[in-house]
C-alpha cells in the first residue's frame, strides 16, 4: 500500500489530453514539493516534473504538473504512442521522515 | 553531464550480505544528498535510504532499518549501501539517485540500477 495514491491505469487516444492524479496528505504533498517520473520499460526512472510544475530541459511542454492542497496532477496533452509507459509521483513525508512514492500509473495509448 | 553508476549487485542467499556502490561524476558529489531507491521486478518504486550531502543526517525506510546502512565517501565520489540479513523480498533493482540543484529531498537524477537477487 503506497503512501501516495495514484490510479493504477489511465488511457487516451493519440492527440488527446490525459491527467494522472496523485493523492497524499498534509505531511507530504501539502507541505513539500511533488516530483513526477516517467519510467520506460527496462530503464531507470527519469524526472518529468520537479517542484510541482517545473520541467527539466528536454522535457516537452506537452507535460505539465500542478498541485493543490494534498493532491497533485500530471497532465499530458497531444498524447503520443511513445507516452505509453509508467508514471510515478513522489514527495518527501515529514512525519515518516522519508521519500514516498505513488504506486505508479500505467498509461495506455489506444 | 550527471552520471551515476551503480555496481555490486548479484545473487545472494537469504541471510547473506551485499554492498552496493554508486559512483557519481559530472557534478560536485559532496554538495548533494543521495538516495537509494529499489524496484522489485514488475513492481513500483520503493524508497530505501537517504543521506545528507555531508553524511550528518541519514534516513531509512522501516522495511530496511537495522539491516541496511547507507554511507558515502565524498573524497571518492562514492555512495554505498551495506545490506545485511537479506531476505527474498529484498530482491529488486537498486538505483542510486541525487537530489536536485535546489536541494529538494526528492530524487532528481538516477543511475541505471543494479539487480540484487536473494535466493537459495
Amino acid at each position: 500500500q503506497s503512501v501516495l495514491t495514484q490510479p493504477p491505469s489511465a488511457s487516451g487516444t493519440p492527440g488527446q489530453r490525459v491527467t494522472i492524479s496523485c493523492s497524499g496528505s498534509n505531511s507530504n504533498i501539502a507541505s513539500n514539493y511533488v516530483y513526477w517520473y516517467q519510467q520506460l520499460p527496462g530503464t531507470a526512472p527519469k524526472v518529468l516534473i520537479y517542484r510541482n510544475s517545473q520541467r527539466p530541459s528536454g522535457v516537452p511542454d506537452r507535460f505539465s504538473g500542478s498541485k493543490s492542497g494534498t493532491s497533485a496532477s500530471l497532465a499530458i496533452s497531444g498524447l503520443r504512442s511513445d507516452d505509453e509507459t509508467d508514471y510515478y509521483c513522489a514527495s518527501w513525508d515529514d512525519s515518516l521522515g522519508g521519500l514516498v512514492f505513488g504506486g505508479g500509473t500505467k498509461l495506455t495509448v489506444l | 553531464q550527471v552520471r551515476l553508476v551503480e555496481s555490486g549487485g548479484g545473487v545472494v542467499q537469504p541471510g547473506g550480505s551485499l554492498r552496493l556502490s554508486c559512483e557519481g561524476s559530472g557534478f560536485t558529489f559532496s554538495n548533494y544528498g543521495m538516495h537509494w531507491v529499489r524496484q522489485a521486478p514488475g513492481k513500483g518504486l520503493e524508497w530505501v535510504a537517504f543521506i545528507w550531502y555531508d553524511g550528518r543526517k541519514i534516513y531509512y525506510a522501516d522495511s530496511v532499518k537495522g539491516r541496511f546502512t547507507i554511507s558515502r565517501d565524498n573524497s571518492k565520489n562514492m555512495l554505498y549501501l551495506q545490506m545485511n540479513s537479506l531476505r527474498p523480498e529484498d530482491t529488486a533493482f537498486f538505483y542510486c539517485a541525487k537530489i536536485s540543484d535546489y536541494g529538494d529531498y526528492p530524487a532528481h537524477d538516477w543511475g541505471q540500477g543494479t539487480l540484487v537477487t536473494v535466493s537459495s
